[in-house]
């Protein structure tokens, strides 16, 4: 079966990293997605990685190794307004998202 | 960028009633729209795949005569939940992928509220 495994709960101080893993299995793969989510509201992309490496987009910074199925998503000088849940989610070989469950993300002051 | 505008953003009716929620993409033209569900902390479950011109594809468990997905034109989709009973109160999500780039990424919509009284 398919399926991706994320930390349900993260918690995280004001100005520091936080790092939040992904792993996955899944029919074929046609890359990985990060979305940012707040309550209430829909799904923002943050990031897309199809290659092995790391992808840096400002603060935040996303990770791929697809021969150990492991993602990670490095957020830094985090700020209140991160705190939200964050998803992993990977395309199969038909192009279609399986989703993760979900990471909440609570940035304390 | 891509937008993707759904609307209503929120309804409250009572059971019984059917009730349509529209996903346009306004800039783009979408061969594929998703539509999902939420529940209360709970992540994002696809509730089928919505092709222009054809029938839709419904996931495990998704009653078709209930969830009524209509997507007659390359930037418009519907989803009509029929007779709705509070058990259908949800958060309702929907995507559209520009024709022609899988590997671009879904741009959703900002989501319906629907509280079945």
């Amino acid at each position: 079966g398919q399926n991706i495994d994320q930390p349900t709960e993260m918690t995280a101080t004001e100005g520091a990293i936080v790092q939040i893993n992904c792993t996955y299995q899944t029919s074929g793969f046609n890359g990985l997605f990060w979305y940012q989510q707040h309550a209430g509201e829909a799904p923002t992309f943050l990031s897309y990685n199809v290659l092995d490496g790391l992808e840096e987009k400002g603060r935040f910074s996303s990770f791929l190794s697809r021969s150990k199925g492991y993602s990670y998503l490095l957020l830094k000088e985090l700020q209140m307004k991160d705190s939200a849940s964050y998803l992993c989610a990977v395309e199969d070989s038909n192009y279609q998202l399986i989703w993760g469950a979900g990471t909440k993300l609570i940035i304390k002051p | 960028g891509a937008v993707v505008s759904q609307h209503p953003s929120r309804v409250i009716c009572k059971s019984g009633t059917s009730v349509k929620i529209e996903c346009r993409s306004l800039d783009f033209q979408a061969t594929t729209m998703f539509w999902y569900r939420q529940f209360p902390k709970k992540s994002l479950m696809l509730m089928a795949t919505s092709n222009e011109g054809s029938k839709a594809t419904y996931e495990q468990g998704v009653e078709k005569d209930k969830f009524l997905i209509n997507h007659a034109s390359l930037t418009l989709s519907t989803l009509t939940v029929t007779s709705a009973h509070p058990e259908d109160s949800s958060f309702y999500i929907c995507s559209a992928r520009e024709a022609g780039k899988e590997h671009q990424p879904q741009h959703f919509g900002d989501g319906t509220r629907l509280s079945i009284l």
